[in-house]
């Protein structure tokens, strides 16, 4: 069956430095894909898209990557602050028989950033 | 700015007690959707609703039903509860169908079953 998973639930870097958070997804008909940050006690909050024609999006301090051939997307935060300490969660949005969107979640990673 | 809110944030029940968990959006969106968050297993779509009156099923639907009888509201109930449902709830809304929408969630409601 389709999923989309992180590799590492958990991932430290000092402030400062950048981070790479990775997800992998199986459905290669997925032409959507959004990272969340869901702080604590906090519902998700959208981050960055990118679509299935893009290999590359960037926004304030991130940037998504999308390698099609493999499979994988990447969220990458540079100089990483401590307000970035998070779960960030890949997902893929899907439409849905009937109307509307399904949003497939991967498990999460917590970012954890060291002073 | 209120967005998406979820009340209560807090509850817990004993088994077999039912209960009503309320999402309100005031952004005039016509999608909502209700999810639950369990560790290790991200979040899981129970039901959702592509406009006022009407509801689907997501992924988990069994022991829950939804209505949305008013565009803004979309309720999520629990007729008897069990321990398994034992859970982070989450409701999100877009406004639109298409697959390349953002949705934006509520703060969540963590629900305890004893």
């Amino acid at each position: 069956g389709e999923s989309v998973g992180l590799h590492l639930p958990t991932l430290s870097v000092q402030e400062g430095d950048n981070s790479i958070i990775n997800c992998a997804y199986s459905n290669s008909a997925s032409d959507y894909f959004i990272w969340y940050k869901q702080e604590s006690g906090k519902g998700p909050q959208f981050i960055i898209d990118i679509r299935s024609n893009m290999d590359k999006r960037q926004g304030q301090r991130v940037t998504v990557l999308l390698n099609k051939t493999v499979k994988h997307l990447s969220l990458q935060i540079a100089a990483t602050q401590p307000g970035d300490s998070a779960v960030y969660f890949c997902a893929e949005n899907r439409r849905v028989t009937g109307g509307g969107n399904k949003l497939t979640f991967g498990t999460g990673t917590q970012l954890k950033v060291e002073l | 700015n209120a967005g998406v809110t979820q009340t209560p944030k807090f509850r817990v029940l004993k088994t077999g007690q039912s209960m009503t968990l309320l999402c309100a959006q005031d952004m005039n969106h016509e999608y909502m959707y209700w999810y639950r968050q369990d560790p290790g297993m991200g979040l899981r779509l129970i039901h959702y609703s592509v406009g006022e009156g009407t509801t689907a099923k997501g992924e988990v639907p069994d022991g829950y039903n939804v209505s949305r009888l008013k565009k803004q509201n979309f309720l999520l109930g629990l007729e008897s509860a069990a321990p398994s449902q034992t859970s982070v709830y989450f409701c999100a809304s877009s406004y639109s169908p298409r697959a390349d929408t953002e949705a934006f969630f509520g703060q969540g409601t963590r629900l305890t079953v004893v």
